[in-house]
């Protein structure tokens, strides 16, 4: 069971380069979540899924696209790589009710040059 | 939309002390879930603690305990006999019925030894 799991680790693009973070759980959970933490400002909400084919805007969604096609997968795309979207991306993963802890995946640090 | 304060960015306290760090929220809501983040140097995100609105009791784990005065929307952490292995950041977070998860900015905690 390696929970969720989140790749690259690190990465370096150049402004305008495109990209996708990956994110998978093997909890067979149904939210999925990705945050972005930026010094001083905690974790801040993207992108999430409620399940397989339902996503939705969290609180910082321009600039980045997200797909549920699978219970198990939940990608990131940076469209267009801003220096603004430098910044440490987590994904996290729990069961349906509000009380169930969320999960959270090592982290991908994010440099945009 | 919910709103999560945590007023003291950085704190310290000696190694077997006692520390207490803030959280207050603002919601409309009577029914949501409270939660503490801890985040030490590996980045990982750990769930400390969580609170259901509805009980009165406040929730305790081991050495952490929390102080949940729904009336004044606050949640504060205790921290007992704290250990070198606290040192990390602290994040609360809200739980409502848009299932969201809200951070607030977090508390850098150091255990001083």
């Amino acid at each position: 069971n390696a929970g969720v799991t989140q790749t690259p680790k690190f990465q370096v693009l150049k402004t305008g380069q495109s990209m996708t973070l990956q994110c998978a759980q093997d909890m067979n959970h149904e939210y999925m979540s990705w945050y972005r933490q930026d010094p001083g400002m905690g974790l801040r909400l993207i992108h999430y899924s409620v399940g397989a084919g339902i996503t939705d805007q969290g609180e910082v969604p321009n600039g980045y696209n997200v797909s549920r096609s699978t219970t198990e997968d939940f990608p990131l795309r940076l469209l267009s790589a801003a220096p603004s979207q430098t910044s440490v991306y987590f994904c996290a993963s729990r069961a349906a009710g509000r009380y169930n802890e969320q999960f959270f995946g090592p982290g991908t640090r994010l440099t945009v040059l | 939309a919910q709103t999560v304060t945590q007023s003291q960015p950085e704190m310290s306290v000696q190694e077997a002390e006692t520390v207490t760090l803030s959280c207050t929220y603002d919601t409309s809501e009577n029914n949501y879930y409270l939660f503490w983040y801890k985040q030490p140097p590996s980045r990982q995100m750990i769930l400390v603690i969580r609170q259901e609105a509805y009980k009165q009791q406040n929730a305790t784990e081991n050495r952490f305990s929390v102080n949940f005065q729904k009336a004044a929307k606050s949640f504060s952490l205790k921290i007992s006999d704290s250990q070198l292995g606290d040192t990390a950041m602290y994040f609360c977070a809200f739980r409502g019925g848009n299932e969201k998860l809200t951070f607030g900015t977090g508390t850098r905690l150091t255990i001083i030894p």
